[in-house]
């Protein structure tokens, strides 16, 4: 099976413009969690999907969103960026609701500079 | 709160040598533990996970972990170190049955391999 893609894999914006990337999970795979990655914050959770509906949102401003399709791809969207938004966002899939315990696959991630 | 504490920041091993990176979880319920590896650039590797069962995790690349809930711990090891195991080490602690996918991360280990 392939593992989960994520489009762009680079990205540089400019402060105050907005950006959306792209996630397709695992095939058969119905949940997509999002997480940002810097070097001062770690791994930060920043909200799951499953069955097109948000089911769990980390802490993050109202600026970051997502949404999920039918066929199960994510997309997020940050509008307004900031400098602080530069990251490496990571994308897992995994089965999702109705399994014991779910396992999460990382796609490779999107790095976003924000200048 | 739930959180999860990789007390080394860095780590460096020789070739050949055995190894240990720590994990140490703060969890309510029963916890699902998991391993993950990063090298540069990329994303998030599975390389083992517990739900339940046998405290002691065979996963892939030659990595184990035990889990110990007397001392809240899920410590990875590994016998005899590769050149190529120098990445970031995260350990990361997830929800129960169907509470969603969010995991929460350690601060992560990086490992650096001597010749």
């Amino acid at each position: 099976k392939a593992g989960v893609t994520q489009t762009p894999r680079y990205l540089i914006k400019t402060r105050g413009q907005q950006v959306t990337l792209s996630c397709s999970p695992i095939s058969g795979h119905r949940s997509v969690s999002w997480y940002q990655q810097t070097p001062g914050q770690g791994l930060q959770f920043l909200f799951e999907y499953f069955s097109e509906t948000q089911r769990n949102k980390g802490n993050f401003p109202g600026r970051f969103s997502g949404r999920q399709f039918s066929n199960s791809r994510s997309e997020m969207n940050v509008s307004t960026l900031e400098l602080g938004d530069s990251a490496l966002y990571l994308c897992a899939s995994s089965l999702g609701q109705g399994v014991r315990v779910d396992t999460q696959y990382f796609g490779p991630g999107t790095r976003l500079t924000v200048l | 709160a739930q959180s999860v504490t990789q007390p080394d920041i860095h780590i460096t091993v020789s070739e050949g040598a055995s190894l240990e990176l720590r994990c140490n979880y703060s969890y309510g319920a029963t916890p699902y533990l998991f391993w993950y590896v990063q090298s540069p650039g990329q994303g998030l590797q599975l390389l083992l996970k517990y739900f339940s069962g046998d405290t002691l995790v065979q996963g892939i690349k030659g990595f184990e972990a035990e889990f110990k809930r007397s001392q809240s711990s899920f410590n990875l090891r590994k016998p005899s170190v590769h050149w190529s195991d120098a990445a970031e080490y995260f350990c990361a602690v997830g929800p129960s049955y169907n509470q969603g996918g969010k995991l929460i991360f350690g601060q992560g280990t990086e490992l650096s391999v001597k010749p």
